[in-house]
Order: structure tokens, then sequence, then C-alpha cells
């Protein structure tokens, strides 16, 4: 019963192509993020939806299109992807209500390898 | 600017040893701060949250303190045990923040606890 999934897990592919990554959550929460940790392992967010509307958008490449058809999935497209782009790609959700006193969950992280 | 910045970068410590693990953020402006835990391929698990208004957060051997006004937080592990070998990370969420919440990460403290 994991409360948020991400899949793949792992995701290798050459640059130049586009892919997605899913993540789900069965907290009940309505704010979900993506996170980006790179090869220092420096956790950034890119962006926040609550309720299937974007609330944050850092400055991402506009290649990153995050998608949300409900509350419940938070979903990452990413075009043309680049060598830069490889990364751990975190998902986390929280409850908006509570939201500056809501700890993040945090997914299992998809590992991307542009090559 | 909120930056987060944690001491040391890694540690290795004897099975038994109680440690300190220091963060600290220039903003002092918080709503709160939270600690994770994250192991090699894993997601992040939430330790502990601590609120502007708290002053320190307990849970089994784990103690988190925070001191606003200097812009400092310690996570205390008592009598360390070898599963508590993990990357350990404080975020620290904004006052002010018109949309999200924003999580402003460190770059974490690499814990080892040698049997």
């Amino acid at each position: 019963d994991t409360a948020v999934s991400q899949t793949p897990k792992y995701l290798v592919t050459q640059m130049g192509n586009d892919k997605s990554i899913k993540c789900e959550q069965n907290l009940g929460h309505d704010t979900m993020y993506w996170y980006k940790q790179d090869s220092k392992k420096f956790l950034k967010i890119m962006f926040s939806y609550n309720n299937k509307e974007l609330i944050i958008n850092e400055t991402v490449p506009n290649r990153f299109s995050p998608k949300s058809p409900d509350k419940a999935h938070l979903n990452l497209h990413i075009n043309s992807l680049e060598l830069g782009d490889s990364a751990v790609y975190f998902c986390a959700s929280s409850l908006w209500t509570a939201m500056y006193n809501s700890p993040l969950h945090f997914g299992n992280g998809t590992r991307l390898t542009v090559t | 600017k909120q930056e987060v910045t944690q001491i040391p970068a890694a540690l290795s410590v004897p099975e038994g040893e109680n440690l300190v693990l220091n963060c600290s953020f220039t903003d002092s402006a918080i709503y709160n701060l939270q600690w994770f835990r994250q192991d090699p391929g894993k997601g992040l698990t939430s330790l502990l949250l601590i609120q502007s208004s708290q002053r320190e957060q307990t849970s089994g051997r784990l103690n988190a303190s925070l001191d606003k006004s200097s812009g400092r937080s310690t996570l205390y592990i008592a009598a360390s045990q070898p599963g508590d070998s993990a990357t350990y990370l404080c975020a620290v969420r904004r006052v002010g923040e018109t949309s999200g919440s924003r999580l402003t990460f460190g770059e974490g403290t690499q814990l080892t606890v040698n049997p």
C-alpha cells in the first residue's frame, strides 16, 4: 500500500527523445509536487499542483510539462531530452488545508539517464 | 533568497554513539523546518517537522531543535545504530509565499554508523 508511487523507477533514453514519468498518491492529499535531485544530491522544486491547478512553476525549461488529470495524479512529460536532464526526479504530496504544517510525503524517485 | 546549509557533509561514527547533525538557514522567516531521511535508491522519509513556534520535537531516539532567530536547527540521534546509516536532509518552508508551499532543502549529511 505505497503512499506515493512513481513509475518507472529507472529510465534510460537517448538525447532528443520524449519521455514521461507518472506519479500517483493514495493519501487523499490535494497538493502534489515534482522535485529534481541533481548529481550533488541537491533537491530543488520544479512544479506544484493543487487540485489539478498549477501553483508553482520554478525556472524550468518549457520542455518539461506537468499534467494533473486529477488530484491523485501528477505526471511529468519531458520533450527533447538533453544530457543535463539526467537526475533523480521525486514526486511528493501534501495537504493544502494544512499546507504550511503538512509534512511532504515523497515517492521513491525515478532515476533518469540521458545518453 | 533562502539558503540552507548542512554541516558536516559526511559523518562516520561507531555504533552506540550519540550524534548531532546541524542545519542553518539564512532567512529566519519560516513556517516550519522538516528533517528527512533518504536511503540509497529510495525516496525521502519525513522524520520530524518543527513549527516556527516550537523549540523542539522528539520521536523515539530522535530529537530536533529549532532556534529560528539564529537560523539553526539540530537533529540529535541517541544511541546510534547501523540502521541509522542514511543521508539526512533538512528543509525549510518560507513565510510570505503567495502560492504553493515551496521547501528549500540543504544538501544533506551522509551518516554512516559502523557496527
